[in-house]
């Protein structure tokens, strides 16, 4: 099984600023294993923001992409909006199975 | 445009069975561009993904529910369901219902487009 550890727990910005958050797999991301971003806010179900490591899901702004490879992956957001501030998950996808990272709590500062 | 509903009691006594349901509209779960899965998440917690059936009814299971777990899908009923056994307060959870958008070309997994349609979620306890 592949474990995602997302750091940093909670990260602390202010609107207008660059976000970066970190997704770090056990195992190196080999072919047909893929790595998905989603944005939690309270009370609501997850939404999918990135899927296969960078690319956007429907209706997501361009302020918010992705990237890596091998163990290390992150989600960027170029300029933090109101609404960005939420909690952010990574999930892979490999041979049938799922997991998730813990979560990055995105809060303002 | 696709929408998923979860449904089932919200309150499961120890030792029992949780069951729930999640009703596709909008689109049909006989398709082979989709998983539907269930992930679910403890109170305060991250999410935990439960496992995913494919429409001929392919079932995938995270290892550490395998022996409790059933996901079945009613094609008549564009449904699938989740049974969870010997049900313990570990299992308190909010119950989200997912659509994973897939390729498979022969007859092989090809790529994964993530779960892009998510229902509302429901919340079931496992209490005497």
């Amino acid at each position: 099984e592949i474990v995602l550890t997302q750091s940093p727990g909670t990260l602390s910005l202010s609107p207008g600023e660059r976000a970066t958050l970190s997704c770090r797999t056990s195992q190196s991301v080999i072919t047909k294993t893929y790595i998905s971003w989603y944005q939690q806010k309270p009370g609501q179900a997850p939404r999918l923001l990135i899927y296969n490591g960078f690319n956007r899901a429907t209706g997501i702004p361009d302020r918010f992409s992705g990237s890596g490879s091998g163990t290390d992956f992150s989600l960027t957001i170029s300029s933090l909006e109101p609404e960005d501030f939420a909690v952010y998950f990574c999930q892979q996808f490999g041979t049938s199975l799922v997991t998730f990272g813990q979560g990055t709590k995105l809060e303002i500062k | 445009q696709v929408q998923l509903q979860e449904s089932g009691p919200g309150l499961v006594k120890p030792s029992e069975t949780l069951s729930l349901t999640c009703t596709v509209s909008g689109g049909s779960v006989n398709n082979n561009a989709f998983y539907w899965g269930w992930i679910r998440q403890a109170p305060g917690k991250g999410l935990e993904w439960v496992g995913s059936i494919f429409y001929n009814g392919s079932t995938y299971y995270n290892p550490s529910l395998k022996s409790r777990l059933t996901i079945s899908v009613e094609t008549s009923k564009n449904e699938f369901s989740l049974n969870l056994s010997s049900a313990t307060a570990a299992d308190t959870a909010v119950y989200y219902c997912v659509r994973e958008g897939i390729l498979i070309a022969f007859g092989e997994f090809e790529y994964y487009y993530g779960m892009d349609v998510w229902g509302q979620g429901t919340t079931v306890s496992v209490s005497s």
